[in-house]
């Protein structure tokens, strides 16, 4: 079956750390993205990528980083910088036109 | 810029009684706009979309919304809600049907 698959799904996170969210997707999608979900605070964007080799701030990139080497795939480093990274984070991806479709999520907690 | 605004973070209804979620928006052009169901711990899967084609969109799972331009309205309705309706629901609004801007999202709770 062709989806999104985030990986892990619970990660904890040490003071000063970085740590890498995985996404990988099989849809042959060109644009991928990341969010941010905080409760009642709906979904926040922080990095975007139309195309592979390229990509563009959101709303909340501080604290963060991206690459986009393959298709396929759009990790997303959480970096020390951030300083409040407890968090849902959803990846996405579309085709031109068409709705994005979502990951089931990596909850990142703080130890 | 845009904005979504959902009225009501959290709606309670009985089993089988309509559901109504409510959605404005503010766009400097015509939108495409969406609603979006979460379950608890999961991605969100698109309920319906509307692209100008009609006002009426009609989506999975039973659920519809009306595109009202003069009330910049995208309504969500379902006439009999079910148990499995309990979620939480997100609006969401683009002028390029590519990068998209959420509402704060309404949870639906479904009363036996």
């Amino acid at each position: 079956d062709g989806g999104i698959t985030q990986s892990p799904k619970y990660l904890f996170r040490k003071e000063g750390q970085n740590v890498t969210l995985s996404c990988e997707q099989n849809l042959n999608h060109d644009a991928m993205y990341w969010y941010r979900q905080d409760p009642g605070q709906g979904l926040r964007l922080i990095y975007y990528s139309q195309i592979v080799n390229d990509f563009q701030k959101g709303d909340i990139a501080e604290g963060y980083s991206v690459s986009r080497e393959k298709k396929e795939s759009f990790p997303l480093t959480v970096t020390s910088a951030q300083k409040n990274p407890t968090a849902f984070y959803l990846c996405a991806s579309s085709i031109t036109n068409q709705p994005q479709h979502f990951g089931d999520g990596t909850r990142l907690s703080i130890l | 810029a845009q904005s979504v605004t959902q009225l009501g973070s959290h709606v309670s209804v009985s089993e089988g009684a309509l559901v109504l979620l409510r959605c404005n928006y503010s766009s400097s052009v015509p939108p495409y706009l969406f609603w979006y169901v979460q379950y608890p711990n999961q991605g969100l899967q698109l309920l319906l979309k509307y692209t100008s084609a009609a006002t009426l969109v009609k989506g999975i799972n039973g659920f519809e919304a009306e595109f009202k331009k003069s009330e910049t309205s995208f309504h969500l309705t379902k006439p009999s809600a079910h148990m499995s309706d309990a979620a939480e629901y997100f609006c969401a609004v683009s002028r390029n049907n590519y990068k998209l801007t959420f509402g704060k999202g309404t949870l639906l709770t479904v009363n036996p």
